[in-house]
């Protein structure tokens, strides 16, 4: 089955720790997203990547850290410095850098 | 930055109906995109249109895009209960980042 999959589904994070989010995709797709959805709010960019070994933030990135060694991995890792973390994380691929193809999101938590 | 604004915030039709959500946006764009978001769920792509395009269709869907009002109209025809779901639209401009509405819930009763 070709898709995009994250995990774990729920996280919880305690006070100063960094937890990372898992997304990888098996859609040969070159270009990946993180984004960050609030409660009745649209989803806002975390950081992306174009290409492997390479991303640029995006407009929330203060907090969180990304790494793309992989073409099918890009894992985020958010940082005791993002002091409200708790949202819905969504990631996201697109092979021609229009159509975003949805992994089904980790929600994360604060202990 | 958040760009699109869609309108309604919620919309509660009955089945057979058919629901209409129109999105407003600021600045040029390339595409505009539409998406539909189950509760709890990822994202799904239902459409996208072009900025010279005025209009295009899939299945129940049918889209709208006027460049000169910076709008767009999402329209489901015969609405089913499984149509239930939030609906964003997204706009595209040239560094192919999307840009995303607060979305629309649309609820259809039996």
């Amino acid at each position: 089955d070709g898709g995009i999959t994250q995990s774990p589904k729920y996280l919880f994070r305690k006070e100063g720790q960094n937890v990372t989010l898992s997304c990888e995709q098996n859609l040969n797709h070159d270009a990946m997203y993180w984004y960050r959805q609030d409660p009745g709010q649209g989803l806002r960019l975390i950081y992306y990547s174009q290409i492997v070994n390479d991303f640029q933030k995006g407009d929330i990135a203060e907090g969180y850290s990304v790494s793309r060694e992989k073409k099918e991995s890009f894992p985020l890792t958010v940082t005791s410095a993002q002091k409200n973390p708790t949202a819905f994380y969504l990631c996201a691929s697109s092979i021609d850098g229009e159509t975003q193809y949805f992994g089904p999101g980790t929600r994360l938590l604060v202990l | 930055s958040q760009q699109g604004e869609e309108d309604p915030q919620a919309l509660s039709i009955q089945e057979g109906e058919n629901a209409t959500m129109n999105c407003s946006y600021k600045t040029s764009i390339n595409n505009l995109q539409w998406y539909r978001q189950n509760s709890g769920r990822g994202l799904v792509h239902l459409i996208l249109i072009r900025s010279n395009e005025r209009e295009k269709h899939s299945g129940r869907l049918r889209v709208t895009l006027d460049t000169s009002k910076k709008s767009s109209s999402l329209l489901i025809t015969a609405s089913r209960a499984a149509d239930t779901a939030s609906y964003f639209c997204a706009t595209q401009s040239n560094d192919y980042k999307l840009s995303f509405g607060a979305g629309t819930t649309v609820t259809v009763r039996a």
